[in-house]
Protein backbone atom coordinates (compact mmCIF):
# COMPACT_ATOMS: atom_id res chain seq x y z
CA UNK A 1 0.00 0.00 0.00
CA UNK A 2 1.50 3.24 -1.26
CA UNK A 3 1.31 6.47 1.00
CA UNK A 4 0.55 8.76 -2.19
CA UNK A 5 -2.26 6.98 -4.34
CA UNK A 6 -2.23 6.82 -8.26
CA UNK A 7 -4.79 4.73 -10.30
CA UNK A 8 -2.89 2.17 -11.65
CA UNK A 9 -3.45 2.48 -15.58
CA UNK A 10 -4.80 5.02 -18.04
CA UNK A 11 -5.18 5.26 -21.62
CA UNK A 12 -5.81 6.96 -24.67
CA UNK A 13 -5.23 7.39 -28.26
CA UNK A 14 -3.14 9.21 -30.09
CA UNK A 15 -2.95 13.04 -29.94
CA UNK A 16 -5.47 12.67 -26.84
CA UNK A 17 -4.81 14.08 -23.13
CA UNK A 18 -4.75 11.83 -20.28
CA UNK A 19 -4.34 13.41 -16.56
CA UNK A 20 -2.62 10.77 -13.71
CA UNK A 21 -4.02 12.28 -10.46
CA UNK A 22 -2.23 11.71 -7.32
CA UNK A 23 -3.28 12.04 -3.77
CA UNK A 24 -1.79 12.41 -0.48
CA UNK A 25 -1.70 14.25 3.07
CA UNK A 26 -0.88 17.39 4.41
CA UNK A 27 2.46 15.64 5.74
CA UNK A 28 3.47 14.93 1.95
CA UNK A 29 1.83 16.46 -1.01
CA UNK A 30 0.10 19.15 1.58
CA UNK A 31 3.22 20.39 2.29
CA UNK A 32 6.06 19.54 -0.04
CA UNK A 33 6.87 19.52 -3.64
CA UNK A 34 5.79 16.95 -5.87
CA UNK A 35 7.82 15.11 -8.32
CA UNK A 36 6.69 12.91 -11.20
CA UNK A 37 9.03 9.92 -13.01
CA UNK A 38 8.63 8.43 -16.36
CA UNK A 39 9.69 4.63 -16.15
CA UNK A 40 9.92 2.86 -19.49
CA UNK A 41 9.83 -0.82 -20.07
CA UNK A 42 13.53 -2.02 -19.11
CA UNK A 43 14.72 1.18 -18.03
CA UNK A 44 15.29 3.16 -14.79
CA UNK A 45 13.33 6.01 -13.99
CA UNK A 46 13.88 9.54 -15.35
CA UNK A 47 12.54 12.59 -14.15
CA UNK A 48 10.03 14.70 -15.96
CA UNK A 49 8.43 16.90 -13.68
CA UNK A 50 10.05 18.72 -10.16
CA UNK A 51 9.01 21.15 -7.86
CA UNK A 52 5.30 20.69 -8.80
CA UNK A 53 5.17 21.80 -12.56
CA UNK A 54 8.79 22.72 -13.96
CA UNK A 55 9.85 20.60 -16.02
CA UNK A 56 13.88 19.62 -16.76
CA UNK A 57 15.53 20.62 -20.04
CA UNK A 58 14.42 18.12 -22.73
CA UNK A 59 11.04 16.86 -21.35
CA UNK A 60 8.69 18.26 -24.04
CA UNK A 61 6.24 20.65 -22.86
CA UNK A 62 3.18 18.33 -24.14
CA UNK A 63 4.13 17.14 -19.88
CA UNK A 64 2.38 19.51 -17.55
CA UNK A 65 2.15 19.07 -13.66
CA UNK A 66 0.03 20.84 -11.06
CA UNK A 67 -0.71 20.77 -7.49
CA UNK A 68 -3.63 21.36 -5.43
CA UNK A 69 -4.07 20.88 -1.42
CA UNK A 70 -3.44 17.14 -0.95
CA UNK A 71 -3.35 16.66 -4.39
CA UNK A 72 -1.44 16.57 -7.68
CA UNK A 73 -1.31 15.79 -11.35
CA UNK A 74 0.34 14.78 -14.60
CA UNK A 75 -1.12 15.88 -17.63
CA UNK A 76 -0.09 14.22 -20.84
CA UNK A 77 -1.21 16.16 -24.30
CA UNK A 78 -0.82 15.08 -27.56
CA UNK A 79 -0.36 11.47 -26.37
CA UNK A 80 2.07 9.89 -28.61
CA UNK A 81 3.46 5.82 -29.04
CA UNK A 82 6.43 6.67 -27.03
CA UNK A 83 4.66 8.11 -23.76
CA UNK A 84 3.87 3.88 -23.25
CA UNK A 85 5.43 3.80 -19.76
CA UNK A 86 4.75 3.74 -15.93
CA UNK A 87 4.42 7.05 -14.37
CA UNK A 88 5.63 7.32 -11.01
CA UNK A 89 4.56 10.85 -8.84
CA UNK A 90 7.09 11.30 -5.01
CA UNK A 91 6.71 13.69 -2.36
CA UNK A 92 8.81 14.13 1.17
CA UNK A 93 7.01 13.09 3.67
CA UNK A 94 7.67 15.61 6.97
CA UNK A 95 5.65 12.96 9.42
CA UNK A 96 7.91 9.84 8.35
CA UNK A 97 11.34 12.11 7.27
CA UNK A 98 11.44 9.90 4.26
CA UNK A 99 10.57 10.42 0.71
CA UNK A 100 7.34 8.46 -0.19
CA UNK A 101 5.80 7.07 -3.98
CA UNK A 102 2.65 6.50 -5.74
CA UNK A 103 2.25 3.07 -6.84
CA UNK A 104 2.36 4.12 -10.23
CA UNK A 105 0.11 4.48 -13.46
CA UNK A 106 0.54 2.41 -16.69
CA UNK A 107 -0.07 4.53 -19.31
CA UNK A 108 -1.37 2.37 -22.21
CA UNK A 109 -1.88 4.23 -26.00
CA UNK A 110 -4.58 2.81 -28.14
CA UNK B 1 26.94 15.16 -17.86
CA UNK B 2 25.69 13.36 -14.89
CA UNK B 3 26.21 10.01 -14.06
CA UNK B 4 25.49 7.47 -11.42
CA UNK B 5 26.82 3.96 -12.27
CA UNK B 6 25.96 1.07 -9.11
CA UNK B 7 27.90 -1.88 -9.01
CA UNK B 8 27.96 -4.95 -6.24
CA UNK B 9 24.73 -6.45 -6.81
CA UNK B 10 24.18 -10.13 -6.79
CA UNK B 11 23.05 -13.30 -5.64
CA UNK B 12 23.12 -13.78 -1.51
CA UNK B 13 21.55 -16.13 0.55
CA UNK B 14 19.03 -15.01 3.25
CA UNK B 15 20.64 -13.58 6.14
CA UNK B 16 23.79 -12.69 3.98
CA UNK B 17 25.29 -9.50 3.73
CA UNK B 18 25.86 -7.09 0.20
CA UNK B 19 27.66 -3.62 0.01
CA UNK B 20 26.19 -1.54 -2.88
CA UNK B 21 28.30 0.79 -4.48
CA UNK B 22 27.60 4.21 -6.61
CA UNK B 23 29.95 6.48 -8.99
CA UNK B 24 28.95 9.28 -9.63
CA UNK B 25 30.61 12.02 -12.04
CA UNK B 26 29.00 15.26 -13.91
CA UNK B 27 28.23 17.05 -10.48
CA UNK B 28 29.60 18.63 -7.35
CA UNK B 29 28.80 15.31 -5.57
CA UNK B 30 30.21 16.73 -2.03
CA UNK B 31 27.24 19.52 -2.28
CA UNK B 32 24.35 16.49 -2.89
CA UNK B 33 22.10 14.61 -0.91
CA UNK B 34 22.00 11.12 -2.05
CA UNK B 35 19.49 7.94 -2.39
CA UNK B 36 18.67 4.76 -2.57
CA UNK B 37 15.02 3.79 -4.49
CA UNK B 38 14.62 0.36 -4.74
CA UNK B 39 11.88 -1.65 -7.16
CA UNK B 40 11.40 -5.08 -6.71
CA UNK B 41 10.41 -7.28 -10.00
CA UNK B 42 6.95 -5.95 -10.70
CA UNK B 43 6.52 -3.77 -8.58
CA UNK B 44 6.67 0.10 -7.69
CA UNK B 45 9.40 2.25 -6.37
CA UNK B 46 10.56 2.37 -2.93
CA UNK B 47 12.60 4.99 -1.51
CA UNK B 48 15.20 2.91 1.08
CA UNK B 49 16.95 6.00 2.31
CA UNK B 50 19.11 9.27 2.53
CA UNK B 51 22.46 10.25 3.49
CA UNK B 52 22.66 14.45 3.29
CA UNK B 53 25.69 16.64 1.85
CA UNK B 54 28.29 17.36 4.62
CA UNK B 55 27.55 20.86 4.71
CA UNK B 56 24.00 20.05 5.54
CA UNK B 57 25.48 17.50 8.83
CA UNK B 58 25.73 14.68 6.73
CA UNK B 59 23.04 12.97 8.63
CA UNK B 60 20.67 9.90 7.40
CA UNK B 61 17.44 8.58 7.43
CA UNK B 62 16.59 4.77 6.45
CA UNK B 63 12.61 4.00 5.54
CA UNK B 64 11.35 1.78 8.15
CA UNK B 65 11.64 -1.73 6.34
CA UNK B 66 15.32 -1.28 6.73
CA UNK B 67 16.29 0.62 9.14
CA UNK B 68 18.74 -1.16 11.60
CA UNK B 69 20.10 -3.51 8.75
CA UNK B 70 20.69 -1.43 5.98
CA UNK B 71 23.52 1.60 6.52
CA UNK B 72 24.42 4.37 4.06
CA UNK B 73 27.77 6.00 3.72
CA UNK B 74 29.69 8.22 1.36
CA UNK B 75 33.29 9.16 0.49
CA UNK B 76 33.44 12.01 -1.12
CA UNK B 77 36.88 11.92 -1.99
CA UNK B 78 35.91 9.38 -4.39
CA UNK B 79 32.79 10.30 -5.39
CA UNK B 80 31.10 7.32 -3.84
CA UNK B 81 28.19 6.35 -2.33
CA UNK B 82 27.88 3.09 -0.38
CA UNK B 83 24.70 0.99 0.94
CA UNK B 84 25.46 -1.91 3.54
CA UNK B 85 23.10 -4.21 3.56
CA UNK B 86 23.13 -6.92 6.40
CA UNK B 87 20.27 -9.44 7.37
CA UNK B 88 19.28 -9.47 4.04
CA UNK B 89 15.42 -10.79 3.61
CA UNK B 90 14.07 -12.91 0.45
CA UNK B 91 11.65 -9.37 0.30
CA UNK B 92 14.75 -7.18 -0.39
CA UNK B 93 15.39 -8.79 -3.70
CA UNK B 94 14.97 -5.50 -5.79
CA UNK B 95 16.96 -3.62 -8.54
CA UNK B 96 18.46 -0.78 -6.14
CA UNK B 97 18.80 2.56 -7.91
CA UNK B 98 21.57 5.57 -7.10
CA UNK B 99 19.89 8.81 -7.30
CA UNK B 100 20.79 12.02 -6.32
CA UNK B 101 18.51 14.99 -5.03
CA UNK B 102 17.28 17.20 -2.31
CA UNK B 103 14.91 16.03 -1.18
CA UNK B 104 13.68 13.75 -3.99
CA UNK B 105 15.37 11.65 -6.64
CA UNK B 106 16.22 14.48 -9.75
CA UNK B 107 19.17 11.85 -11.04
CA UNK B 108 18.60 8.48 -11.03
CA UNK B 109 21.93 5.24 -12.17
CA UNK B 110 20.79 2.23 -14.30
CA UNK B 111 20.47 0.65 -11.29
CA UNK B 112 21.84 -2.89 -10.29
CA UNK B 113 20.05 -6.25 -8.75
CA UNK B 114 20.14 -8.34 -5.88
CA UNK B 115 18.55 -11.16 -5.24
CA UNK B 116 18.07 -12.90 -2.01
CA UNK B 117 17.37 -16.84 -2.53
CA UNK B 118 18.39 -19.62 -0.58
Amino acid sequence: QSVLTQPPSASGTPGQRVTISCSGSSSNIGSNYVYWYQQLPGTAPKLLIYRNNQRPSGVPDRFSGSKSGTSASLAISGLRSEDEADYYCAAWDDSLSGAVFGGGTQVTVL
Amino acid sequence: EVQLVESGGGLVKPGGSLRLSCAASGFTFSNAWMSWVRQAPGKGLEWVGRIKSKPDGGTTAYAAPVKGRFTISRDDSKNTLYLQMNSLKTEDTAVYYCTAGNPVAVYWGQGTLVTVSS
